[in-house]
């Protein structure tokens, strides 16, 4: 079992509808949960970063993570086609260690 | 907020010789710096961690002896690819963190395609 499971889609959507994306993951240690959106051929770009389990929100963009269940979430509102991109969920057990990433899901929102 | 920077962002290469991709953070200061590299639809794998003035930190099956970290000063670490072979072809990733920052900045990338 990979430390890190992330459904690798594609998942395709319409304009404005919400968007859910998920990881589970196998390591009870990991404490730190991140999402990162990356453009084709392009590096990761930080969306959202959590500690521990919780929600948290920013904008359109809402993280949950739910330890007891190894399962966090990424929930995107209002769906724009420039969100169209692979979500990558990255996790780690100390702060500021190395990531381990999930493969990532691929979005397309069409207009 | 944290830039982090690549060069080149590609490069095609003949099999055998060695490739040197600079990572650079723009407006701070990195303390550690970490390599991935990134196969076709695959995630982000992670190479090696390198801490300034220190010898990087290898993951299990990558060769230190063909990927050269270098991290000589707190804004800049190189990854050198020694005697390139096509299969070494891949998307290198560079990112960087502060002491005291828990997340890391990523680097667009720098795409190697050995002939």
């Amino acid at each position: 079992q990979k430390e890190v499971e992330q459904d690798p889609g594609p998942l395709s959507v319409p304009e404005g509808a919400i968007v859910s994306l998920n990881c589970t993951y196998s390591n009870s240690a990991f404490q730190y949960f991140m999402w990162y959106r990356q453009y084709s051929r392009k590096g990761p770009e930080l969306l959202m970063y959590t500690y521990s389990s919780g929600n948290k929100e920013d904008g359109r963009f809402t993280a949950q993570v739910d330890k007891s269940s190894k399962y966090i979430s990424l929930f995107i509102r209002d769906s724009q086609p420039s969100d169209s991109a692979t979500y990558l969920c990255a996790m780690s057990n100390q702060a500021g260690t190395a990531l381990i990433f999930g493969k990532g899901t691929t979005l397309s929102v069409s207009s | 907020g944290a830039v982090v920077s690549q060069h080149p962002s590609w490069v095609i290469c003949k099999s055998g010789t060695s490739v040197k991709i600079e990572c650079r953070s723009l407006d701070f200061q990195a303390t550690t710096m970490f390599w991935y590299r990134q196969f076709p639809k695959q995630s982000l794998m992670l190479m090696a961690t390198s801490n300034e003035g220190s010898k990087a930190t290898y993951e299990q099956g990558v060769e230190k002896d063909k990927f050269l970290i270098n991290h000589a000063s707190l804004t800049l670490s190189t990854l050198t690819v020694t005697s390139a072979h096509p299969e070494d072809s891949s998307f290198y990733i560079c990112s960087a963190r502060w002491d005291s920052q828990e997340t890391q900045y990523f680097g667009p990338g720098t795409r190697l395609l050995v002939l």
